[in-house]
């Protein structure tokens, strides 16, 4: 099994800072992460797939890079709104497929 | 627009059963793989199990393996997942969610959930 391992668990930040979020895998998974972002009482929405495309509807300023076993998220300037939990996701190697444990993004 | 609506939870005794439910439209739903997500209280997102478009491929996570079945039934839009012999560990909020591009792809579009409590 796939183990992603985020990093770091917290993030405390101001509006208007750069996000920069960790995901690294145990083995190679080529490109095949997604990324996550889940607000409290709500579904996790897809971000980014294959990762570095966008989803439809996703502001600019979320980016993500990285292949693999090191991934990166990328926020270039937080809105008030991007103050969640980002987790990954890999599709290399399933069944299971795997998530990180999530990063928080808070309010500094 | 994509919508998904999971329904079937609540709270049940240790051993028992139940069966949650997946409402899908706006899609065309029997061309998309489906998953199955659960998150405890407190906790990240847990795999749980996927089916094929057209159902004739399943799989689970191994820790819950024999004791969950996926099913979906395309004329009615409908996915479906039976859990057996909850435990206490199984509580957690059960989501749907699509799978992007090809019937093993990435998690798509997502229900809001149901919340499942197993308690004596």
């Amino acid at each position: 099994e796939i183990v992603l391992t985020q990093s770091p668990a917290t993030l405390s930040l101001s509006p208007g800072e750069r996000a920069t979020l960790s995901c690294r895998a145990s083995q190679s998974i080529s490109s095949y992460l997604a990324w996550y972002q889940q607000k409290p009482g709500q579904a996790p929405r897809l971000l980014i797939y294959d990762a570095s495309i966008r989803a439809i509807g996703i502001p600019a300023r979320f980016s993500g890079s990285g292949s693999g076993t090191d991934f990166t998220l990328t926020i270039s300037s937080l809105e008030p709104e991007d103050f969640a939990v980002y987790y990954c996701l890999q599709r290399s190697n399933w069944p299971p497929f795997t998530f990180g444990g999530g990063t928080k993004v808070e309010i500094k | 627009q994509v919508h998904l609506v999971e329904s079937g939870g609540g709270v049940v005794q240790p051993g028992r059963s139940l069966r949650l439910s997946c409402a899908a439209s706006g899609f065309t739903f029997s061309s998309h793989g489906m998953h199955w997500v659960r998150q405890a209280p407190g906790k990240g997102l847990e795999w749980v199990a996927l089916i094929s478009d057209d159902g004739s491929h399943k799989y689970y996570e191994d820790s819950m393996k024999g004791r969950l079945t996926i099913s979906r039934d395309n004329s009615k839009n409908m996915l479906y997942l039976q859990l057996n012999s909850l435990r206490p560990d199984d509580t957690a909020v059960y989501y749907c969610a699509t799978a992007r591009l090809v019937w093993f792809g990435d998690l798509e579009y997502w229900g809001q959930g149901t919340l499942v409590t197993v308690s004596s």
